[in-house]
């Protein structure tokens, strides 16, 4: 099966700083990571979709200089939030898109980061 | 209007119930459909693609409308360990495309009483 990675599990930050997410896949080439945002009582929503070795593709309203994403290997991806403040508190989970020659495995999720800015 | 709705609930059930969840697409573009189930804090994780035809996995069935932009997942016989939020998903974009992209429903909650 394929598995991603996700690092940290839960990260406490103050206010101002930067925080740096990673997502590996362990067992499959990630051509695409897909990273989104769940708050509270509130469903998932897709941030940014990024390509190995492009820019990503930020989804409408997400500011890409607060979260950037690097996505320089096929089996790392990583979104940095910059100067976070308390809004930014939320739970961010990576996708990836799981392909080993004709076998298409779907999307796979990493389990997800817990960020509180304090 | 969301591309992806669903009933929030809660569904507060009994054991041994049979609960359905209904969503509603508005990309008609839609490629592919599935339910994914999240407990709480966790990660999502997929119990069942949806297909026109209408799909079965234990106790659980899933069907699609595509005309009506339609949904359903069915549990029959609830176990207790069925207690989670219960979201619908859409796929968009050309399947393997750049734009390819999975949209989520804000979730159904259940909730399975002893």
């Amino acid at each position: 099966g394929a598995v991603v990675s996700q690092h940290p599990s839960r990260v406490i930050c103050k206010s101002g700083t930067s925080v740096k997410i990673e997502c590996r896949s362990l067992d499959f080439q990630a051509t695409t990571m897909f990273w989104y945002r769940q708050f509270p009582k509130q469903s998932l929503m897709l941030m940014a979709t990024s390509n190995e070795g492009s820019k990503a593709t930020y989804e409408q309203g997400v500011e890409k200089d607060k979260f950037l994403i690097n996505h320089a290997s096929l089996t790392l991806s990583t979104l940095t939030v910059t100067s976070a403040h308390p809004e930014d508190s939320s739970f961010y989970i990576c996708s990836a898109r799981a392909r080993e020659g004709r076998i298409d495995y779907g999307y796979t999720f990493g389990s997800g980061t817990r960020l509180t800015v304090v | 209007r969301k591309e992806v709705e669903q009933d929030p609930g809660p569904f507060n059930v009994p054991e041994g119930a049979t609960v359905a969840f209904n969503c509603t697409y508005s990309n008609s573009a839609s490629q592919s459909f599935f339910w994914y189930r999240q407990d709480c804090r966790k990660e999502p994780k997929l119990l069942m693609s949806v297909y026109s035809s209408g799909n079965e996995d234990g106790r659980f069935t899933a069907q699609l409308n595509r005309a009506s932009q339609y949904i359903s997942l069915l549990i029959r016989d609830s176990k207790l360990s069925d207690s989670a939020t219960y979201l619908c998903v859409v796929n968009i974009g050309p399947w393997g495309g750049a734009t390819n992209k999975l949209i989520f429903g804000t979730g159904t909650l259940l909730a399975v009483q002893p």
